[in-house]
């Protein structure tokens, strides 16, 4: 059974620091996502990764993804208070759209 | 707006009861997914319709149906409603695997 696991599933960030949310999966995938959700609303799509070594930048975050090391990163540069939400990875093994989502990180952000 | 339409956004039933979800997918996409979110389970896939056919099954409960109909959207059954079926339910679409998935607003049921 696919798990993909996400750390730390609660982080509490200081404005203007740096940190990194990680997502491990246990099986072969080269597609990885990740989306945010706000409290009670939908998923935003943040990235999309498709092959190993992908790296995609949006604002102050940044993912990567290592299909080898079965790891994808979620960095977070000089957080502001926007950055609070629940961010997810989700992998898709068999390249059929049925996501095998984390369990999702919940970021604070606190001035 | 996504273009991923679901109705509606919020449903209080009793136990026992049955209800229907809707879902449209965004203009030109033929698949629609359905997702459950809830605080001990997290989110999990239910169902995928692609073009009017089941394509596949995820943890989906027998008391759980969807059907696709030929204008493309897309309902969810739920019957012999339990205290537990209480969870955010997502409908999605997918423009290509380029873009992932495009989720709808989602509808919030309650059971009581």
């Amino acid at each position: 059974e696919l798990k993909v696991e996400q750390n730390p599933l609660f982080l509490s960030m200081q404005e203007g620091k740096n940190y990194t949310i990680y997502c491990n999966y246990s099986t072969t995938s080269d597609r990885l996502y990740w989306y945010r959700q706000d409290p009670g609303k939908s998923l935003e799509s943040l990235f999309v990764l498709l092959s190993n070594g992908a790296v995609k930048q949006e604002g102050r975050l940044m993912a990567s993804l290592d299909t080898k090391a079965r790891l994808s990163t979620l960095h977070i540069t000089a957080a502001v208070h926007d950055l609070s939400a629940t961010y997810f990875c989700a992998v898709d093994p068999s390249d059929d759209y049925k996501l095998s989502f984390g369990a999702g990180t919940t970021v604070t952000v606190r001035a | 707006d996504s273009g991923v339409t679901q109705t509606p956004k919020h449903l209080i039933t009793a136990t026992g009861q049955r209800v229907t979800l809707r879902c449209s997918p965004r203009s030109g996409d033929l698949s629609v997914y359905w997702y459950q979110q809830s605080l001990d389970q997290g989110l999990q896939f239910l169902i995928q319709y692609y073009n009017g056919e089941e394509r596949a099954k995820g943890n989906i409960l027998e008391r759980f149906s969807a059907q696709q109909f030929p204008d493309l959207h897309s309902e969810l059954n739920l019957s012999s409603l339990e205290l537990g079926d209480s969870a955010l339910y997502f409908c999605a679409s997918v423009g290509g695997f380029n873009y992932g998935y495009t989720f709808g607003s989602g509808t919030r049921l309650t059971v009581v």
